[in-house]
């Protein structure tokens, strides 16, 4: 199993452009998370999915932030504009269902992708 | 949920155990107590996670009080590579509200 997969792992780009950050998730797993750690806040859930439906968005920071699951094989997370104050190193996890005696009920994170906006 | 506390930083030599206390004086009756770690420049990964009795896995122990306000993660012999930050959370949702964690060092 290769694991999640995030990709870009590094991304620099220029405040007011749009960012999309990419998400593979272990197959199989229903659930899909996405975090965003900094210095000054740590790691904040910013959303998740079960079954490709969106459950709770309540971390999502503002209207520029957007994330989509077409299909569960692949999330999105997109920022449009992005702001200097996004960057930040931005994760991706996948689980099976709470209860779930496989796996221990954990929670699998990605490598993640550095943002970065200048 | 429930809030947690821990040492903000611990330190421990190579090969020794180590014992990474978390405080949860509020945890309710269907919160479970799971430990996390992150290694430099990684994301999370799961280490343990406990209801009631004390439990063990390759990685570590979990031992947990006998009124749940407190837990002990045991890692029984130290190694360089378990130097990372570990985050107690309690947890009875699908979601995991990571702290601040308790950043550990070990020396050779």
């Amino acid at each position: 199993d290769a694991g999640v997969i995030q990709s870009p792992r590094h991304e620099v780009t220029e405040m007011g452009q749009e960012v999309t950050l990419r998400c593979k998730p272990i197959s199989g797993h229903d659930y899909l998370f996405w975090y965003r750690q900094t210095m000054m806040r740590g790691l904040e859930l910013l959303i998740y999915f079960n079954n490709n439906v969106p459950i709770d968005d309540s971390g999502m920071p503002e209207d520029r932030f957007s994330a989509k699951m077409p299909n569960a094989s692949f999330s999105t997370l997109k920022i449009q504009p992005s702001e200097p104050r996004d960057s930040a190193v931005y994760f991706c996890a996948s689980s099976l269902p709470r209860g779930s005696k496989i796996h221990n009920n954990e929670q699998f994170f990605g490598p993640g992708t550095r943002l970065t906006v200048l | 949920d429930a809030k947690t506390t821990q040492p903000n930083s611990m330190e421990s030599n190579e090969e020794e155990p180590v014992h990474l206390p978390c405080n949860h004086s509020t945890i309710s009756g269907t919160d479970y107590i799971h430990w996390y770690r992150q290694l430099p420049s990684q994301g999370p990964e799961y280490v343990i996670h406990g209801l009631t009795s004390n439990v063990n896995n390759r990685m570590a122990s979990l031992a947990i009080a006998e009124d749940r306000k407190s837990s002990t993660l045991i890692l029984h012999r130290a190694t360089l590579r378990d130097a990372a930050v570990y985050y107690c959370i309690l947890r009875n949702t699908d979601k995991l509200i990571f702290g601040t964690g308790t950043r550990l060092q070990v020396f050779p």
